[in-house]
């Protein structure tokens, strides 16, 4: 059964930094992973899917990778602002179809 | 952008009474889900439809759970006997074909007092 781990669980930092979030999961057999953005109460937005073939993806400041191999998936988030403050959610797709989700990293970027 | 919507928002019922939530799935997309997510937990799957039959479900879809697409458009899920723990938020996708990205309504928050 397939299980996704996200650390750190909660992050702090000051505006301009920049962060790695950090994914990891059990079985290598995925056809792609995705990471959302949840704000409090709120559903659930996409910021960037990687197939399982490629080995990284880019959207603006967001920068995500795939190390399929060794189950690991990192988010890099390039000169943080407060508007990036959510939790951010890792999910694989390992059974063609259905999301396994880890439990989110919560950021929290002050001014 | 063409965008999943979820109605109701917010719904609160009594212990044992029947639910209906409801979803509009991207039109043109082939693949529908339902997950849920307890207050503080990780978001977990429930079940997904496709070619007007579940195509999977988890052990959380008991037979007190089923899905229907009435129409072309609406997409549902219906608790018959709700219970306290059923109180969730619950999230509708959809996607275009199985390997694609997923887009997620903004979810019903269910309360069951």
């Amino acid at each position: 059964k397939q299980e996704v781990t996200q650390i750190p669980a909660a992050l702090s930092v000051p505006e301009g930094e920049n962060l790695v979030l950090n994914c990891s999961f059990t079985d290598s057999a995925i056809y792609n992973l995705q990471w959302f953005r949840q704000d409090p109460g709120k559903g659930l937005t996409s910021l960037l899917l990687i197939q399982s073939s490629q080995r990284e993806q880019t959207s603006g400041r967001l920068n995500a990778s795939l190390d399929k191999s060794s189950g690991r998936s990192t988010l890099y988030i390039a000169a943080s602002q407060p508007g990036d403050s959510a939790t951010y959610l890792c999910a694989v797709n390992s059974g063609y179809s259905t999301l396994t989700f880890g439990k989110g990293t919560m950021l929290l970027v002050s001014p | 952008e063409p965008e999943v919507t979820q109605t109701p928002s917010h719904q609160v019922t009594q212990m044992g009474q029947e639910v209906i939530l409801r979803c509009v799935p991207i039109s043109n997309h082939l693949y529908f889900y339902w997950y849920r997510q307890i207050l503080g937990q990780k978001v977990e799957f429930l079940v997904s439809f496709y070619n007007n039959e579940i195509s999977e479900k988890s052990e959380i879809f008991d037979d007190q759970f089923s899905v229907e697409r009435p129409d072309g458009s609406n997409f549902t899920l219906k608790i018959r006997s709700t219970k306290l723990e059923d109180s969730a938020m619950y999230f509708c996708a959809s996607v275009l074909a199985g390997p694609y990205e997923q887009y997620f309504g903004p979810g019903t928050r269910l309360t069951v007092t």
